[in-house]
Formats: C-alpha cells, structure tokens, sequence
C-alpha cells in the first residue's frame, strides 16, 4: 500500500517569514495529493490539493508543488500569521483507484508573533 | 446535514466497557473512513467503505475493533473490552468519489476517554 512521510513534524517561524513542509509517497501510482490543516480541538480541513496533471498550484499564500519523477511534493505557506499555526497533514490517493487516501503523520507549525 | 456529523462528541467509558461511535456522512458520500488520533499524533488509519466493496480493515489494531456501515451512510465503529490505550479522538470522514474528486471532510470526532 501507499506510504507517505511528512517532514519536519515539527517548525517554528517568526511571522512573516515562509514555512515549507515535504511529503513523499512510494506508489508511483498515486495522482490525487490534498493538504489539510487541523487547528485545536476540531478535525481537519482540506486547505489546498493538487493533482498529478499539474506541477504548481497557488492559493493566495499557500501553494502545492509537486514532483512525480521523485516522488515528493511540498506546501508553502508565505507571510505567515499567528493563525497559521495549526497540524498540517500531506496525503495521496490514487483516484480512479482504490481511492483511500494514505495520510503523513503531520507537521505542527508555530507561527511566533 | 452540512458536514459529517460524529456523536458523541466525547465518550469516559469504563476499562472493560463496550463503546459504539457512531458517524453521520455527508448525503451521497459514498467512502467513509474511520482514523484514530492519539494526543498529539497523526492521523492513523482504521478501516475504508467504499461504495458496496468489501471494506479495508487493514488498519484496525485487534479483534476488539470492528465497523459497520449500514445502507451506505451510517457507520458505527465498535470497541469491546476497553483498554486505556484506546484512549484518543476517532475521526471520521467521507468523499464523493466521482472521476478524480476525491476530497474528504471530517467530522469533529469523538474523544475517547478509557479509566
């Protein structure tokens, strides 16, 4: 089955300044990659996703990158906020598949004022 | 309803009690899953309902744990004989699995507390 890693499980910033969090995933055949935040005490949101037809996708200041060939993509997140910090987990699903989506073990991101 | 809907919100159960969490898709969902979140840690995968497939119990941790989904919506998710490691949040979440989209909402979850 799929198997993701996330790193680093924990960062801290000074806000403002830019976080970068990377996944990889070992099944090449996985096409379907969401990023989702968690704050305290509530279950995680889907912040952003990107799929497998594209390189780079950008939200305002959070964007996804992606890299098939090696097998890694990553979230930026720029002009971080004091509310930017929460979990942030990475994931990939084969659509068209079995669909599961296999999850990273998260990132707690500290945004310091 | 709105989201995916999880009850009860919180659940102290007794060490050696039986404990039925239940959760409420969102209408038309046709994959539910069930992760287990320990303070502090990732999200760990339980078990998977797809459509009418046989489900991925791949992820449940002992024969105490066991899942249902009834007619396709509601699922309820099941442990005998409580252990104080079984303490923790059980999320749930569903996705409209259609083409490519596969974005998945959770619910609140359901924090288990075993003592």
């Amino acid at each position: 089955g799929e198997n993701v890693e996330q790193h680093p499980s924990t960062l801290s910033v000074q806000e403002g300044d830019s976080a970068v969090i990377k996944c990889t995933y070992s099944d090449s055949a996985s096409n379907y990659f969401p990023w989702y935040k968690q704050e305290l005490g509530k279950g995680p949101q889907l912040i952003i996703d990107i799929r497998s037809n594209v390189g780079e996708k950008k939200d305002q200041r959070i964007a996804v990158t992606l890299n098939k060939t090696a097998k890694h993509f990553s979230l930026h997140i720029t002009e971080t906020q004091p509310e930017d910090s929460a979990v942030y987990f990475c994931a990939a699903s084969i659509a068209l598949g079995d669909y599961k989506l296999s999850f990273g073990a998260g990132t707690t991101v500290t945004v310091r004022a | 309803g709105a989201g995916v809907s999880q009850s009860p919100s919180n659940k102290v159960t007794e060490k050696g009690k039986d404990v039925e969490l239940r959760c409420d898709p969102i209408s038309g969902h046709t994959a539910l899953y069930w992760y287990r979140q320990s303070l502090g840690q990732g999200l760990e995968f339980l078990i998977y309902f797809q459509g009418n497939s046989a489900p991925d119990k791949s992820g449940l941790p002992s024969d105490r744990f066991s899942a249902e989904r009834t007619g396709g919506s509601v699922s309820t998710l099941t442990i005998q004989r409580t252990q104080q490691e079984d303490s923790a949040v059980y999320l749930c979440a569903s996705s409209l699995v259609v083409g490519v989209d596969t974005e998945a909402f959770f619910g609140q979850g359901t924090r288990l507390t075993v003592v």
